[in-house]
């Protein structure tokens, strides 16, 4: 079954220090997102992105953050001097239409631990 | 402020037993709900949406939609060990943003 693989699984960086998380979707996806969970807290969305743009960011997605697709496969989230608070699980999806027909696929995380 | 509420749980059904999960939510302009599964310390899995009032059946699990009380509800019926895990109920008002509730934490006791 095809899957969105993330990478690394563990990052660990020091506050202050830019970090880029990486993804790649499933191959015939057209739309693309980002989604943080802090430990114990709710699944939150950062950003979607679509035609090679942002089509939505929520509030946490502020210019700390940016996302890019460098190539046909990759999918990336950089996020520029890091803070303690950062520190998250974060989960890049991918759908082949708009989320609301079928729901999207997670890939299977990156943890990022900013010390 | 678009809310999506749980009861975070635990919800502890024996093995065989029919597991029934809720979720509220505030916006009432949603027009797809989901149920998504998460183990701890792995991705959220999707188990199946729903559009329309009523009842809708995949294999073990049911979901409910009542728009006008703004509910949405899984059952998981004949629980099995393996089932054990969080459930997080995700609505999309609009757009491809999903508003996750903080999920229900399920123990099913062999």
């Amino acid at each position: 079954e095809p899957e969105v693989t993330q990478t690394p699984s563990h990052q660990v960086t020091q506050m202050g220090q830019e970090v880029i998380l990486r993804c790649v979707p499933i191959s015939n996806h057209l739309y693309f997102y980002w989604y943080r969970q802090i430990l114990g807290q709710k699944v939150e969305f950062l950003v979607s992105f679509y035609n090679n743009e942002i089509s939505e960011k929520s509030e946490i997605f502020d210019d700390q953050f940016s996302v890019e697709r460098p190539d046909g496969s990759n999918f990336t989230l950089k996020i520029r001097s890091t803070k303690l608070e950062d520190s998250a699980m974060y989960f890049c999806a991918s759908s082949p239409f708009g989320a609301s027909d079928y729901g999207y696929t997670f890939g299977s995380g990156t943890r990022l631990t900013v010390v | 402020q678009k809310e999506v509420e749980q009861n975070s749980g635990p919800l502890s059904v024996p093995e065989g037993a029919i597991a029934s999960l809720n979720c509220t939510y505030s916006d009432r302009g949603s027009q797809s709900f989901f149920w998504y599964r998460q183990y701890s310390g792995k991705s959220p899995e999707l188990i199946m949406f729903i559009y329309s009032n009523g009842d809708k059946e995949d294999g073990r699990f049911t979901a409910q939609l009542n728009k006008a009380s703004q509910y949405v509800s899984l059952l998981i019926r004949d629980s099995q060990p393996s089932d054990s895990a969080t459930y997080l109920c995700a609505v999309i008002p609009t757009g491809n943003q999903f508003y996750f509730g903080t999920g229900t934490s399920l123990t099913v006791i062999p």
